[in-house]
C-alpha cells in the first residue's frame, strides 16, 4: 500500500519562507510531484524530484531524501496570491506511465 | 494548444441517471488518466489510458466506465449515478512525468 502525509493546514505572513512537508511510503518509488491548486481550480505542475537533493525554480524550491521517505516545497517571499493547496504526489512508473498517488493538500494561507 | 478541455462544467444528476464526462487534449499524449477530488481531500484516480484501445483501473473505478477509442478522447461513463459519486472530476494527460489537468466538472447527484 501507499501511505502519503503533509500538513492538513499552515499560516504564514506575507514576505516571509514557509516549508510544506510531506512524508510517504511506496513500493516502486519512481519520483514525487508537488503540484499547486487555487480554489475551484485544476492543479498546476511545480516541481518534479527523481534524485536526492534540492530543485530550485524561482521562489519554490523541492527537496527530496528517498531513502527517509520525505520530501519538503519551500516557498520564498510570499504572496498573497500563494495562498493556495499544496498537493504532494508520489509517482510510481508501471505500464501505465507515471500513476500517481496524491497526499490530501496542504492547505497555505498567507497574512498580511 | 487548448491543452486539456473537459465538458460540461457542471451538472447535477438524479440517482440512477447516467452520462459521460468529455475529455479531450491537443498534445497528443498517449497517457490519459481520470482523478475524482471529494472536498479537502487528494485527488484519487479513477482509470487510466496507456493509448488508443488500452485503458486500466486505478484506485477507485467501481461504478466507472472509460474507453479510448483515440488519441485524443478519454470519455468517463457513470451508468447509475449514486449521491457517493458527488465529486469534482479531473481529467489529466502526460506525455512523461508532468501531467496536465483539465479544468474540471462538478457533479452533483440528489
Amino acid at each position: 500500500g501507499q501511505n502519503i502525509d503533509q500538513p492538513t493546514e499552515m499560516t504564514a505572513t506575507e514576505g516571509a519562507i514557509v516549508q510544506i512537508n510531506c512524508t510517504y511510503q511506496t513500493s516502486g518509488f519512481n519520483g514525487l510531484f508537488w503540484y499547486q491548486q487555487h480554489a475551484g481550480e485544476a492543479p498546476t505542475f511545480l516541481s518534479y524530484n527523481v534524485l536526492d537533493g534540492l530543485e530550485e525554480k524561482g521562489r519554490f524550491s523541492s527537496f527530496l531524501s528517498r531513502s527517509k521517505g520525505y520530501s519538503y516545497l519551500l516557498l520564498k517571499e510570499l504572496q498573497m496570491k500563494d495562498s493556495a493547496s499544496y498537493l504532494c504526489a508520489v509517482s510510481r512508473l508501471t505500464g501505465g506511465g507515471n500513476k500517481l498517488t496524491f497526499g490530501t493538500g496542504t492547505q497555505l494561507k498567507v497574512e498580511l | 494548444n487548448a491543452g486539456v478541455t473537459q465538458t460540461p462544467k457542471f451538472r447535477i444528476l438524479k440517482i440512477g441517471q447516467s452520462m459521460t464526462l468529455q475529455c479531450t487534449q491537443d498534445m497528443n499524449h498517449n497517457y490519459m488518466y481520470w482523478y475524482r477530488q471529494d472536498p479537502g481531500m487528494g485527488l484519487k484516480l479513477i482509470y487510466y489510458s496507456v493509448g488508443a484501445g488500452i485503458t486500466d483501473k486505478g484506485e477507485v473505478p467501481n461504478g466507472y466506465n472509460v474507453s479510448r477509442s483515440t488519441t485524443e478522447d478519454f470519455p468517463l461513463r457513470l451508468e447509475l449515478a449514486a449521491p457517493s459519486q458527488t465529486s469534482v472530476y479531473f481529467c489529466a494527460s502526460s506525455y512523461e512525468d508532468e501531467q496536465y489537468f483539465g479544468p474540471g466538472t462538478r457533479l452533483t447527484v440528489t
